[in-house]
């Protein structure tokens, strides 16, 4: 199964806001809720962001946002910080049982 | 607090084995599912599969049959990740992470390195 589609970079200034995209299939992403998003700084394991499309964990910012239309899932950061600069991943709970990530986007703050 | 501890980094030669551990604190073991995730250098994460800690029972993704062995041993709450005929392409951080949507926790990760 191919990976999640995301684009390969995004930038934004400092107080802006980007979104993130996420394209699956009706075998992923349309089939299920279970959407999460993992944030990654260089080095360090992923942190979870987003979980269950929209759902944030406990600890993480509100300028953290998921959404979910058909088989795309979307992940906005509001008011961007220099600390949010970092790869970020969807993944996927699939129809197979099995889970599946995105190729991962690097968040370039200007 | 929930942790999951990782073994240290490995440098292996082609063609041999090596067994990754992941040792988890702070709560019942087998209350949650463990997966396994490869992250090569520069790369992007890949879902290996997961372990059913209740029952043993492994799930491989399709790229990662027959090299990779899940196992357990819950009475010191650890999983493992055994990888067989190393190729320099297993060049790796391997990443433990627990329950089966939905990330939350992670281990350090730990590196493989495969090189003659």
């Amino acid at each position: 199964q191919s990976a999640l589609t995301q684009p390969a970079s995004v930038s934004g200034s400092p107080g802006q806001s980007i979104t993130i995209s996420c394209t699956g299939t009706s075998s992923d992403i349309g089939g299920y809720n279970y959407v999460s998003w993992y944030q990654q700084h260089p080095g360090k394991a992923p942190k979870l962001i987003i979980f269950d499309v929209n759902k944030r964990p406990s600890g993480v910012s509100n300028r953290f946002s998921g959404s979910k239309s058909d088989n795309t899932a979307s992940l906005t950061i509001s008011g961007l910080q220099a600390e949010d600069e970092a790869d970020y991943y969807c993944s996927s709970y699939t129809t197979s049982g099995t889970l599946i990530f995105g190729g991962g986007t690097k968040l370039t703050v200007l | 607090q929930v942790q999951l501890v990782q073994s240290g980094s490995e440098l292996k030669k082609p063609g041999a084995s090596v067994k990754v551990s992941c040792k988890a604190s702070g709560y019942t073991f087998t209350d949650y599912a463990m997966n396994w995730v490869r992250q090569a250098p520069g790369q992007g994460l890949e879902w290996m599969g997961w372990i059913n800690t209740k029952t043993g029972n492994p799930t491989y993704a399709q790229d990662f049959t027959g090299q990779f062995v899940f196992s357990l041993d819950t009475s010191v709450s650890t999983a493992y990740l055994q990888i067989s005929s190393l190729k320099a392409e297993d060049t790796a951080v391997y990443y433990c992470a627990r329950d089966r949507s939905r990330f939350s926790y992670w281990g350090q990760g730990t590196l493989v390195t495969v090189s003659s």
